[in-house]
């Protein structure tokens, strides 16, 4: 079984450049996670979905961060305009509902400069 | 945004070692989860515990949900060359709020 497809796997941009991730999670996978994992840190969550709703938000910074996940299946992350303090790993990670267990994908690094 | 504290930061050690570490925290969790991260990859986990004094055997890891719900431990036995990596512990409150909180992470290294 495909696990959770990330893509780019890598993104280097300039600053104030728009940039947006891709997910693809594990079939039949209804909740779907976006977390941002700064160096030497452990992930922090910035999205949830259940299915195409997003229930917590909360940590998405929105003036700049924007997420979609229009058919409860992939989900893309979109910053516009980038900062050089975004210069992280985007993790998405999917589980068959909020209380099970969460499968990771590799990330994707991204640069800003 | 809050990071639990996982101790200690990195280990050196010997393959064939035994290798301990902790995570603190300031809150209750109902569930504790313990993961390792390869370089290049997304975090995996290694072993759950959703019990206060629950101790978790998966081969040579062992881990224990703290009595106090505010603390968690993990223990690698006869440590081997593919244990190299970052370890992370894991909270959830199951409060209405199914959010983990991850700790900051312990490097283990092995010196060959």
């Amino acid at each position: 079984e495909a696990g959770v497809v990330q893509s780019p796997r890598y993104k280097i941009i300039e600053k104030k450049q728009p940039v947006a991730f891709w997910c693809n999670p594990i079939s039949g996978h209804n909740t779907l996670y976006w977390y941002l994992q700064n160096l030497g840190q452990g992930p922090e969550l910035l999205i949830r979905y259940e299915n195409e709703e997003a229930v917590d938000d909360s940590q998405l910074p929105k003036d700049r961060f924007s997420a979609e996940r229009l058919k409860g299946v992939d989900s893309t992350l979109k910053i516009q305009p980038a900062e050089l303090g975004d210069s992280a790993v985007y993790l998405c990670a999917s589980s068959l509902s909020a209380r099970e267990t969460q499968y990771f994908g590799p990330g994707t690094r991204l640069l800003v400069l | 945004g809050q990071q639990l504290n996982q101790s200690p930061q990195s280990m050196f050690i010997q393959e064939g070692e035994d290798v301990s570490m902790n995570c603190t925290s300031s809150s209750i969790f109902n569930t504790w989860l313990w993961y390792k991260q390869d370089p290049g990859e997304g975090p995996v986990l290694l072993i759950a515990l959703y019990k206060a004094g629950e101790l978790t055997s998966n081969g040579r890891l062992t881990a224990q949900f703290g009595i106090t719900r505010k603390d968690s431990f993990l223990n690698i036995s006869a440590s081997i060359p593919s244990d190299v990596g970052i370890y992370f512990c894991a909270g959830r409150s199951n409060f209405g709020n199914e959010k983990l909180t991850f700790g900051t992470g312990t490097r283990l290294t092995i010196i060959p």
